[in-house]
C-alpha cells in the first residue's frame, strides 16, 4: 500500500488561508470517509485536527476545516498565525484493512 | 485526563526482540481500539499494527507483518507490541493512540513515544 501524497511543504503570511492535499485512489481516499489530519510540532507527539474528512474535535480552532473531492482530500487553514507553523499529516482507512499515512506536509509561516 | 504512556524502547541489535508497553488510564480500555504509529528519525509518521477493542481483532502494515505482534491485556489497561527479527528500518519513535470511531479510524490521544533503536 503507497503513501498517500501529500506536497512536502507550503508556506503561507500570518493571517493568509493555505491548503494541503492529500491524494489517495479510490481504494483509500476516494473509498471512504475515514480520513484524518494531525499537526506535529517539532519533538511532539501528533495531534487530531480533523477527523472523518470534515470533523474537527472540541478544543481545536474554528480556522482549521477539511474536505474531500474525489481521491483527494483536504485541510484548509485561514487566517494564519506563528503558531501553526508545524508538519502535517493525513490518514485514510484502505480497502485492505490497513491505514496508511500522507507522507507530512511542512508548513512555514513566513 | 486521558493518558497513554509507552515504555520498552532502547537499543536492540539487529535480529533481536523487544517488547514495547503502553499504559492507559482516564478512559475505558476495552471499549477502545489501539494502534501503535511509528516515525524514523526525521521522517514522517507510519501506522504499524491496530488491536479492536476485546482484542479478537488485529491488523498489520505490509512492513511488520509476520515480524511484528500486537497484543493488549485489558485486565492491566496496557496495550503491547512484540517486535521480533528487528531491522534497522525498524528504528524510530514508536507511539500507541487511542482508535475513536471504530477499529481503524482516528486517532486520539497519542502517548509521547518510545525510541527504539537497532543498530550493532
Amino acid at each position: 500500500q503507497s503513501a498517500l501524497t501529500q506536497p512536502a511543504s507550503v508556506s503561507g503570511s500570518p493571517g493568509q488561508s493555505i491548503t494541503i492535499s492529500c491524494t489517495g485512489t479510490s481504494s483509500d481516499v476516494g473509498g471512504y470517509h475515514y480520513v484524518s489530519w494531525y499537526q506535529q510540532h517539532p519533538g511532539k507527539a501528533p495531534k487530531l485536527m480533523i477527523y472523518e474528512v470534515n470533523n474537527r474535535p472540541s478544543g481545536v480552532s474554528h480556522r482549521f476545516s477539511g474536505s474531500k473531492s474525489g481521491n483527494t482530500a483536504s485541510l484548509t487553514i485561514s487566517g494564519l498565525q506563528a503558531e501553526d507553523e508545524a508538519d502535517y499529516y493525513c490518514v485514510s482507512y484502505t480497502s485492505s484493512s490497513i491505514l496508511v499515512f500522507g507522507g507530512g506536509t511542512m508548513l512555514t509561516v513566513l | 485526563e486521558v493518558q497513554l504512556l509507552e515504555s520498552g524502547g532502547g537499543l536492540v541489535q539487529p535480529g533481536g526482540s523487544l517488547r514495547l508497553s503502553c499504559a492507559a488510564s482516564g478512559f475505558t480500555f476495552t471499549s477502545y481500539a489501539m494502534s501503535w504509529v511509528r516515525q524514523a528519525p526525521g521522517k514522517g509518521l507510519e501506522w504499524v499494527s491496530g488491536i479492536s477493542g476485546g482484542g479478537g481483532s488485529t491488523y498489520y502494515a505490509g512492513s511488520v507483518k509476520g515480524r511484528f505482534t500486537i497484543s493488549r491485556d485489558n485486565s492491566k489497561n496496557t496495550l503491547y507490541l512484540q517486535m521480533n527479527s528487528l531491522r534497522g528500518e525498524d528504528t524510530a519513535v514508536y507511539f500507541c493512540a487511542r482508535v475513536n470511531g471504530g477499529n481503524l479510524n482516528w486517532f486520539d490521544p497519542w502517548g509521547q513515544g518510545t525510541l527504539v533503536t537497532v543498530s550493532s
